[in-house]
């Protein structure tokens, strides 16, 4: 089955500590994509990535951090920098050729203990 | 930039009952359109989209979405809701070209089906 895979579905971190959270895509996409989500402020672009070893900051980049070795992989970092991470994560990726189409994952909840 | 507006936060219709949900966009440019549908604690799952032609498009599960380029806005009906469709909707608009091809996503309308 075709798709995105995102681990895990739900998250804790302590104060201080980095936690990553992973997505994971058998598409064949280029492009992947990391939002977070606050109730009531739909979704906001965290980081992108539209090649392996490239990526750019989305409009609330400041507190995470990104790779892509793979084309397969593109994991979230939420350092300690972020002071609000209580969120739920989406990875969605797209194909070249599908003009702005996102496929989304089913989200990782993280929350603070 | 560009911008998605979603005025209806929360919406709740009869179940058999017809439903409109409203979205305004900003662009510069002909968007492509999209709208988008998330049950609780789920992701998004796409329900029609819009790059060009015919100005009223057909998606999955008996969804439609009319765009109309004078009020720069792309309403999502459907003549008869079910209970099932009780979710969150997310209207979104993508740039043409460059920029990543982003999507910005509207604040989204919460719908709440009674039976």
């Amino acid at each position: 089955d075709g798709g995105i895979t995102q681990s895990p579905k739900y998250l804790f971190r302590k104060e201080g500590q980095n936690v990553t959270l992973s997505c994971e895509q058998n598409l064949n996409h280029d492009a992947m994509y990391w939002y977070r989500q606050d109730p009531g402020q739909g979704l906001r672009l965290i980081y992108y990535s539209q090649i392996v070893n490239d990526f750019q900051k989305g409009d609330i980049a400041e507190g995470y951090s990104v790779s892509r070795e793979k084309k397969e992989s593109f994991p979230l970092t939420v350092t300690s920098a972020q002071k609000n991470p209580t969120a739920f994560y989406l990875c969605a990726s797209r194909g070249l050729a599908e003009k702005n189409i996102q496929y989304f994952g089913a989200g990782t909840r993280l929350s603070v203990l | 930039a560009q911008s998605v507006t979603q005025p209806d936060i929360h919406i709740t219709v009869s179940e058999g009952a017809s439903l409109e949900l409203r979205c305004n966009y900003s662009y510069g440019a002909t968007p492509y359109l999209f709208w988008y549908v998330q049950s609780p604690g789920q992701g998004l799952q796409l329900l029609l989209k819009y790059f060009s032609g015919d100005t009223l498009v057909q998606g999955i599960k008996g969804f439609e979405a009319e765009f109309k380029r004078s009020q720069s806005s792309f309403n999502l009906r459907k003549p008869s809701v079910h209970w099932s469709d009780a979710a969150e909707y997310f209207c979104a608009v993508g740039a043409l070209t460059g920029g990543g091809n982003k999507l910005t996503f509207g604040t989204g309308t919460q719908l709440k089906v009674e039976l």
